[in-house]
């Protein structure tokens, strides 16, 4: 099943804060995040393994809660640079490899 | 390779057709997977090889879509009798050791 990602669209000013959420239904091994600009690849920017595991990446940082089968990913004082559409990935199950992406959560970043 | 590498970037075709997208992963990498995205949307699961076993293939759309992957490194995905609804971006990944996917920049595949 699909994880359902919040908010879908999210529009912010440089320097502003946005939180992005993704829950789902199934027990989880890991949840990946990418971010996918316009016309390009997919790029990696992290994945969690553990239950309320926190994660950085410069001012990029998630959270997984195993629990609740619930992660966030914070974007702390934007740049104009994280613009894109954000994509998380649950694996669980017996093909943990294999990635179940949410529909997107569209991140705009205005000066 | 540097990266994940797929060929043609774009592909117009006839309905009806058959195509067929090659994938190069990293060199290294085990998990080779494919992907689809269609305009606006999310990514699709198509197809997932990890070494020597056999392929996931429980989301390929109908038996008018194989893939195959030879000698644990090149993919090629097949599409038989290609449709309008058939066109979309098909993306290709791979991984290794990490479970990381590294995303190739697509076939853009257009069926008139």
């Amino acid at each position: 099943q699909q994880p359902v990602q919040s908010p879908q669209a999210v529009i912010l000013r440089e320097g502003e804060d946005a939180v992005i959420n993704c829950s789902s239904s199934k027990a989880l091994y890991s949840v990946h995040w990418y971010r996918q600009k316009h016309g390009e690849a997919p790029v990696f920017l992290m994945i969690l393994l553990k239950g309320g595991e926190q994660k950085g990446h410069e001012k990029i940082s998630a959270s997984f809660n195993e629990k609740k089968q619930q992660s966030s990913l914070y974007l702390t004082a934007s740049q104009l640079s994280y613009s894109g559409t954000y994509f998380c990935g649950h694996a669980g199950g017996t093909s943990y490899g294999k990635l179940t992406f949410g529909q997107g959560t569209i991140l705009t970043v205005h000066p | 390779g540097a990266g994940v590498s797929q060929s043609p970037s774009n592909k117009v075709t006839e309905k009806g057709k058959d195509v067929e997208l090659r994938c190069d992963p990293i060199s290294g990498h085990t998990a080779l997977y494919w992907y689809r995205q269609s305009l606006g949307q999310g990514l699709e699961f198509l197809i997932y090889f990890q070494g020597n076993s056999a392929p996931d293939k429980s989301g390929l759309p109908s038996d008018r879509f194989s893939a195959e992957r030879t000698g644990g490194s090149v993919s090629t995905l097949t599409i038989q009798r290609t449709q309008q609804e058939d066109s979309a971006v098909y993306l290709c990944a791979s991984s290794g050791r990490t479970d990381t996917q590294y995303f190739g920049p697509g076939t853009r595949l257009t069926v008139l």
